[in-house]
């Protein structure tokens, strides 16, 4: 079956760092790929999505690019705010999803 | 638009005891989902709901889980009786016909003590 391996956490970093969440994947045929976020308190919200290969997703300043040949989504971002703490998934599928485990990242003023 | 919603966006009961989460997705989205995180691991899949047709269930963990989706619109997902493996938080999703995005709820978090 499909699996997502997701770099664990937790990850801790300053204003304006450089992010990168890595994310590898094993799944049959040409699954989307996505990330998704969680917030404090809050549900699972979707961040962005790639359909096909060397796709690039983007939203809120957050870039994640579908490598087919290295079967990889690494999320990131090149200055992340306090605001950007909360805890990402990784997922792949079409109809059904299977996520990673979960990065939970945290951002210091 | 409203987007997925769930109820009870938390409840507390005792092993033994039955709980029933309920979900409304998105208007026009006949696709439904399941999923659940317990004890902070990974989002698992549980079962998908095209319109009221149970289109796989190959997730869900035993029989104390029962899902139904009655006339193709809400579903609820039934825990009886409930266990202490259970809690977690339990998401509902629901999509479009033939649609790659699938759109999940806040979540319904279930401590079961």
């Amino acid at each position: 079956g499909d699996s997502v391996t997701q770099m664990e956490g937790p990850v801790t970093l300053s204003e304006e760092a450089f992010l990168t969440i890595n994310c590898t994947y094993t799944a049959t045929g040409y699954p989307s790929l996505f990330w998704y976020v969680q917030y404090p308190g809050e549900g699972l919200q979707l961040l962005l999505k790639a359909t096909k290969a060397d796709d690039k997703g983007s939203n809120k300043g957050f870039e994640a690019t579908y490598r087919k040949e290295t079967t990889s989504f690494h999320l990131e971002k090149g200055s992340v705010q306090v605001s950007d703490s909360a805890v990402y998934f990784c997922a792949t599928g079409n109809e059904k999803l299977t996520f990673g485990t979960g990065t939970r990242l945290t951002i210091i003023p | 638009e409203a987007g997925v919603t769930q109820f009870p966006s938390h409840s507390v009961i005792e092993k033994g005891q039955t709980v029933t989460l309920r979900c409304d997705p998105i208007s026009g989205h006949d696709n439904l989902y399941w999923y659940r995180r317990v004890m902070g691991k990974e989002i698992k899949f549980l079962l998908h709901f095209v319109k009221e047709s149970k289109q796989d269930e190959s997730g869900m963990p035993n029989n104390r889980f029962l899902a139904e989706r009655t006339g193709g619109t809400y579903s609820t997902l039934k825990v009886q009786p409930a266990e202490l493996e259970d809690s977690g938080v339990y998401f509902c999703a629901s999509s479009q016909p033939g649609g790659r995005t699938i759109y999940f709820g806040e979540g319904s978090w279930l401590t079961v003590v």
